[in-house]
């Protein structure tokens, strides 16, 4: 079974704090993928990565950053929090062997206070 | 870019046929993907399409018509567990692997 953890299920922190947020996945997927979800705005994609060291922005980059050292570790950093960074943040990761799509495998997910 | 729709919210009874209707208008499409989701927990893969006509696997299907933008998830003989999020997401045809979401189908089922 393919499997993504996620540091924490809930973090707490004050405006103005970097925050980390780290996922790990042990299935060599080249795909890793961080997103944000809120009440009724769906799944949003902040950024994603199909390699180690390759970056791309997804549809809301802003305020974030992330690093891929490793192929099984995606990093989220929230530079200088803000309480509307508060939500649920989602990894995901999946293979990508040439063009087909695969599906995304998911983490749990960490609940971000930031007050 | 992405356009994609579905209802917000549904309500079935135990037992009963439920179909979560999704549209999509796209500039690229590389697959059409069904998650649930249960409330607090991370959405989990149900179901993939990418030619069009049925595919079943045990009480969920799901259907793909590729030149109509559409699919649907038909859930049969409904448990107290299928209460959930659906979430229909689009696989954009680039090599990233990048699929956009719906907002997803809140569906309740009732006793």
């Amino acid at each position: 079974d393919v499997k993504v953890t996620q540091s924490s299920r809930y973090l707490v922190k004050r405006t103005g704090e970097k925050v980390f947020l780290e996922c790990v996945q042990d299935m060599d997927h080249e795909n890793m993928f961080w997103y944000r979800q809120d009440p009724g705005l769906g799944l949003r994609l902040i950024y994603f990565s199909y390699d180690v060291k390759m970056k791309e922005k997804g549809d809301i980059p802003e305020g974030y950053s992330v690093s891929r050292e490793k192929k099984e570790r995606f990093s989220l950093i929230l530079e200088s929090a803000s309480t509307n960074q508060t939500s649920m943040y989602l990894c995901a990761s999946s293979l990508s062997p040439g063009p087909v799509t695969y599906e995304q495998y998911f983490g749990p997910g960490t609940r971000l206070t930031v007050t | 870019g992405q356009n994609i729709d579905q209802p917000t919210e549904m309500t079935a009874t135990e037992g009963a046929i439920v179909q979560i209707n999704c549209t999509y208008q796209t500039s690229g499409f590389n697959g059409l993907f069904w998650y649930q989701q249960h409330a607090g927990e991370a959405p989990t893969f149900l179901s993939y399409n990418v030619l069009d006509g049925l595919e079943e696997k045990g009480r969920f299907s799901s259907f793909l018509s590729r030149s109509k933008g559409y699919s649907y998830l038909l859930l049969k003989e409904l448990q107290m567990k299928d209460s959930a999020s659906y979430l229909c997401a689009v696989g954009e045809d680039t090599n990233a692997g990048k699929s956009t979401f719906g907002d997803g189908t809140t569906l309740t089922v009732k006793p």
